[in-house]
């Protein structure tokens, strides 16, 4: 069972927002910084966000990311088609001296 | 150009040994430390090992500790996953990735394509 906690799904329709949520704990979240990965299919896993709100360049500002205690938020504006993906959040547990996943949250565009 | 590529994949049985490899280029490949994360079908990310940039630290999923090994060798630009007594649940594609901390475990800038890993008897 993945130690981050985020829902299945989330779809919008073009152009909408949407938010994905990422549920940790202290030893994880609240301790380290989280980072996010979108997983398109048939394509490696890609970095969009880390230290919690960081972007690497490339990645539009239409992503963002946020964290509070040890919850974090990945937001993303003006939805694309092209943002149809899977999405990761991950972080390093410090009690379990491993790095931590979550479930994935699959993202549709309606 | 910089990438990392994975090669090593094959089918193999259980109990049976395999040697990943994951090989970095278009960087300074001994300044970053390396993941290893795999993905079973229709499944999510599952994290397996960590080994520092400098080779002397490595950290390892419960699911495989005492079973697999990684390792790196700085003249050629590569870092290894020895797995031993694979089972079935060990199947997957295999992901390398590069982490620029060196303070220790931190985030996975950049990933390899991956190598398919299929234990089955």
């Amino acid at each position: 069972q993945p130690v981050l906690t985020q829902p299945p799904s989330v779809s919008a329709a073009p152009g909408q927002k949407v938010t994905l949520s990422c549920s940790g704990s202290s030893s994880n979240i609240g301790r380290n910084a989280l980072s996010w990965y979108q997983h398109l299919p048939g394509a490696a896993p890609k970095l969009i966000i880390f230290d919690n709100t960081e972007r690497p360049s490339g990645i539009p500002d239409r992503f963002s990311g946020s964290k509070s205690a040890t919850s974090a938020t990945l937001g993303i504006t003006g939805l694309q088609t092209g943002d149809e993906a899977d999405y990761y959040c991950g972080a390093w547990d410090s009690s379990l001296n491993a790095f931590v996943f979550g479930s994935g949250t699959k993202v549709t565009v309606l | 150009q910089v990438e990392l590529v994975e090669s090593g994949g094959d089918v193999v049985q259980p109990g049976r040994s395999l040697r990943l490899s994951c090989t970095g280029s278009g960087f300074t490949f001994s300044d970053f430390a390396i993941h290893w994360v795999r993905q079973a079908p229709g499944k999510g990310l599952e994290w397996v090992a960590f080994i520092s940039y400098a080779g002397g630290i490595q950290y390892y999923a419960d699911s495989v500790k005492g079973r697999f090994l990684i390792s790196r060798d700085k003249s050629k630009n590569t870092v290894y996953l020895q797995m031993n007594s694979l089972r079935p649940e060990d199947t997957g594609v295999y992901s390398c990735a590069r982490d620029p901390r060196f303070a220790g475990p931190g985030y996975l800038l950049q990933w390899g394509q991956g190598t398919l890993v299929t234990v089955s008897s």
